[in-house]
């Protein structure tokens, strides 16, 4: 069983479009942190969220951590061949260094 | 300027015979892993070192184990690796417990084929 559901597994779409990536839970996480890897690279950190109800963004990335901290989401506005890559969701529950990983969100972004 | 770096990028071996790959970084953080990644799936975790104590994870094969000389070097040594272990293998860095919630870095990963 997947601690860290996320969905959808794969997503392609039109440059310009806005999307949505989930990562879900039953379980509550202290923090919960999303990473981007690009093919043939290691997977690099997007952002951290601690605080239930918290949203953060970087530029054109919208992060939210679900109220109960058992869910975040990541919304990409105006989608952009740039943003292409594997997109990784990693909660922390009992420690603050050891991470739970979901499954990953390859997105493709087609010009 | 990289900071946790692993060698080779590529590396070939044929099925039974031993491989090593190594991984250092320059961050001086506490807490080394290394995971093995299949096809645009997450990282699985296999091991981790904090400071000196090794930690297995469960599922983890006996084929599978680990060097940490020093703070800033760590091995993944493959025993007799089998086509099954054909695999990206990324190491990551991070502090420990102190200090808050913790980001991995990951390194670039070595690219393992077995012929």
């Amino acid at each position: 069983t997947q601690l860290l559901e996320q969905s959808p597994q794969f997503l392609s779409i039109q440059e310009g479009e806005n999307l949505t990536v989930y990562c879900n839970s039953s379980s509550v996480f202290s923090s919960l942190q999303w990473y981007r890897q690009e093919p043939g690279e290691g997977p690099v950190l997007l952002v951290t969220v601690v605080t239930g109800g918290e949203v953060k963004k970087l530029k054109r990335l919208t992060f939210q951590f679900g109220d109960a901290r058992k869910d975040s989401s990541l919304h990409i506005t105006a989608a952009q061949p740039g943003d292409t890559g594997l997109y990784l969701c990693a909660g922390a529950r009992d420690s603050n260094y050891q991470l739970i990983w979901g499954a990953g969100t390859k997105l493709i972004i087609k010009p | 300027d990289a900071m946790v770096i692993q060698n080779p990028r590529y590396q070939v071996t044929q099925f039974g015979k031993p491989v090593t790959l190594s991984c250092s970084q320059t961050l001086n953080h506490n807490v080394m892993y290394w995971y093995q990644q299949k096809s645009s799936q997450a990282p699985k975790l296999l091991f981790h070192y904090y400071d000196k104590d090794f930690n297995n994870e469960a599922d983890t094969p006996d084929n599978f184990q680990s060097r940490r000389p020093n703070t800033s070097f760590c091995f993944l040594d493959i025993r007799s690796p089998g086509l099954g272990d054909a695999a990206m293998y990324l190491c990551a860095t991070s502090r420990g417990e102190e200090g808050g919630v913790q980001p991995q870095h990951f390194g670039d990963g070595t690219r393992l084929s077995i012929l």
